[in-house]
């Protein structure tokens, strides 16, 4: 089972921010959260990752909380392109490596 | 950055018969890579660890004997779906490790293969 919950949906205006919550309680001390999107029939995109601290790339932010139970995907300024699936995941440990495990995910529409 | 890529894109094949799709990595060496199904607006179903030189590990409730896994170098594993039929037409996905890269770094995905049995 997936170790994420997310919102199914949610709707942005184009131009503000798109910040989309998920709940990770099960999280352990070395685990990342890792945040991926799926445009409409194509594979996933990889956006960004984090393990404690706030993280920021050319796309997007990632804030954790203290106790890293829940995370929020941050997109500044929201485009019509920004429509999409957003995963948040955790991994699982296998028989050692690592695999996704995909939740239901949000499905963001940016509102022109 | 590491691309994978999948191929064929879109196939279409009639009942009965079998479909392979090939995953490769093509500027990285992966020991392992993931293949995924996903059917009209739902989630991406992990079906299988592909395991470079050793056995795919399926997940609970995939058939492994309907879902031939091979992942014989480290740059291509591909999935065959055997004796097709309808209810196995979905949108295939497989994503891949970077074998050097260091722990928490992301996986990459292809971009998929549509499967539409006849």
């Amino acid at each position: 089972d997936a170790k994420t919950t997310q919102p199914p949906s949610m709707d942005c205006a184009e131009g503000r921010a798109a910040n989309l919550p998920c709940n990770h309680s099960t999280i352990s001390g070395n685990e990342y959260v890792y945040w991926y999107r799926q445009i409409h029939s194509q594979g996933p995109q990889y956006i960004i990752h984090g393990l404690k601290n706030n993280e920021t790339n050319e796309m997007a932010s990632l804030i954790i909380t203290e106790d890293r139970k829940s995370s929020t995907l941050i997109l500044p300024h929201a485009t019509l392109r920004d429509t999409a699936v957003y995963y948040c995941i955790v991994r699982v440990a296998t028989s050692g490596t690592y695999k996704y495990i995909f939740g239901t995910g949000t499905r963001l529409k940016v509102l022109a | 950055g590491a691309v994978v890529s999948q191929h064929p894109s879109r196939v279409i094949c009639k009942s009965g018969t079998s479909v392979k799709i090939e995953c490769r990595s093509l500027d990285f060496q992966a020991t392992t890579m993931f293949w995924y199904r996903q059917f009209p607006k739902q989630s991406l179903m992990l079906m299988a660890t592909s395991n470079e030189g050793s056995k795919a590990t399926y997940e609970q409730g995939v058939e492994k004997d309907k879902f031939l896994i091979n992942h014989a170098s480290l740059t291509l594993s591909t999935l065959t779906v055997t004796s097709a039929h309808p209810e196995d037409s979905s949108f295939y996905i497989c994503s891949a490790r970077d074998s050097a890269t260091v722990h928490g770094y992301g996986y990459t995905f292809g971009s998929g293969t549509r499967l539409t049995v006849v």
